[in-house]
């Protein structure tokens, strides 16, 4: 069964440096979206994407932030500068369509800032 | 500002039994979503509501929508140790998307 793949699994960088969060979404997916949960507490809609362009951003994706999607079958989070607060897992989830279609989460990436 | 209120957070029940999860919600929203989450997982999709008065079945999980009422249940009929889990609502509205907190369900037998 196609699955959403992550990397790394695990990410410890230090307050100000550059992290790239990678993931692998369904092959004939077309929707892309970050997510993000502090310690195991409430989750955190980042950013949806399609057709190479930013569809929904909330308040907390900032200029701190980008996504890209650099060839055919990556999707990257990028989070610039970054601080203490951004110390969470990152989830990566894919879907055919926007809405009526079940989204698809990868397993995370586990970001540990010091 | 959207807000999404879940409750209650935590329910222990026990095996047989039925009950149903609220979600409130502050703003008009296009999409309501209802996930889950086992301890150390990552999030699995349940159900997507997108129109006043859907109604989605999936085994054991009933997830509804009242848009007037702003209001989302999810029903656990019968529940078995399986469905022990965290689950979570969210709301899609205005380009952005808020989750509940989240409530804890433990199934006893």
């Amino acid at each position: 069964e196609p699955e959403v793949t992550q990397t790394p699994s695990h990410q410890v960088t230090q307050m100000g440096q550059e992290v790239i969060l990678r993931c692998v979404p369904i092959s004939n997916h077309l929707y892309f979206y970050w997510y993000r949960q502090i310690l195991g507490q409430k989750v955190e809609f980042l950013v949806s994407f399609y057709n190479n362009e930013i569809s929904e951003k909330s308040e907390i994706f900032d200029d701190q932030f980008s996504v890209e999607r650099p060839d055919g079958s990556n999707f990257t989070l990028k989070i610039r500068s970054t601080k203490l607060e951004d110390s969470a897992m990152y989830f990566c989830a894919s879907s055919e369509e926007w809405t009526g279609k079940t989204q698809y989460f990868g397993p995370g990436t586990r970001l540990l800032v010091l | 500002e959207l807000k999404v209120e879940q409750n209650p957070l935590f329910l222990s029940m026990q095996e047989g039994k039925n009950y149903t999860i609220y979600c409130n919600y502050s703003t008009t929203s296009d999409r309501l979503y209802w996930y889950r989450q086992d301890p150390g997982k990552s999030l699995e999709s349940l159900f997507v509501l997108l129109s006043n008065g859907a109604v989605k079945q999936e085994g054991r999980l009933m997830a509804s929508l009242d848009t007037k009422a702003r209001l989302s249940t999810l029903h656990i009929t019968a529940a078995v140790h399986d469905l022990s889990a965290t689950y979570f609502c969210a709301v899609g509205s205005n380009n952005d998307m808020r989750f509940g907190a989240g409530t804890r369900l433990t199934v006893k037998p």
